[in-house]
């Protein structure tokens, strides 16, 4: 049973930058079935896909954060990372790492609260 | 970028109400289109993938239909456990996802 989770700091100051590690158990990174990507949530508000990375490196971002954001794999660690720079308090929310299977999330971590807050 | 509308943004149902949430994109999307259920304080659950695909596990009571720029999530015999919100959310290339819908107990 493939399981995702989810880690890292809780709390980040503005304009400071948002690092996040996505573990996964039971399967690999590297299988060239998947890709693996972030979603988040803010508070009482819908999902907003943040991007998706392959094994290989390839990688897609939600054009509204590019700017931003950078989304890792590490196949040694069996890990995937994402870095969100220059936060505010828009970027407080719940973020989930996940896996893609015919371009839809098919498993979910079960997410980690970040607050932007001084 | 491409849009994608969800409709209603709230509905009322009764249990063994059919149930039907509309989902449109701003172009074409083929049949790249997922279904999720999301209950509160939890991560969404995957119910339809490629718009009529039924995710392994998921209740057949749930369907999706649709191509192009207009697709439906159908409940059949509405459930206790199936007061949600649910998202459709567009897999060509670059995701989004619709707005949600919170289907409530009448």
């Amino acid at each position: 049973q493939v399981q995702l989770q989810e880690s890292g700091p809780g709390l980040v100051k503005p304009s400071q930058t948002l690092s996040l590690t996505c573990t996964v158990s039971d399967a690999s990174v590297r299988n060239e079935d998947f890709y693996w990507g972030w979603i988040r949530q803010s508070p009482g508000e819908g999902l907003e896909w943040i991007g998706h990375i392959y094994y290989s490196g390839t990688t897609y971002y939600n054009p509204s954060l590019q700017s931003r954001v950078s989304i890792s794999v590490d196949t040694r660690r069996n890990e995937l990372s994402l870095r969100l720079g220059s936060v505010t308090a828009a970027d407080t929310a719940v973020y989930y790492c996940g896996r893609v299977k015919w371009w839809a999330f098919d498993v979910w971590g079960p997410g980690t609260v970040v607050t932007v807050s001084s | 970028d491409i849009q994608m509308t969800q409709s209603p943004s709230t509905l009322s149902a009764s249990v063994g109400d059919r149930v039907n949430i509309t989902c449109r994109a701003s172009q074409n999307i083929e049949n790249w289109l997922a279904w999720y259920q999301q209950k509160p304080g939890k991560a969404p659950k995957l119910l339809i993938y490629k718009a009529s695909s039924l995710e392994s596990g998921v209740p057949s009571r749930f369907s999706g239909s649709g191509s192009g720029t207009e697709f439906t999530l159908t409940i059949n015999s509405l459930q206790p456990a199936d007061f949600a919100t649910y998202y459709c959310q567009h897999c060509k290339t670059y995701f989004s996802f619709g707005g949600g819908t919170k289907v409530e107990i009448k």
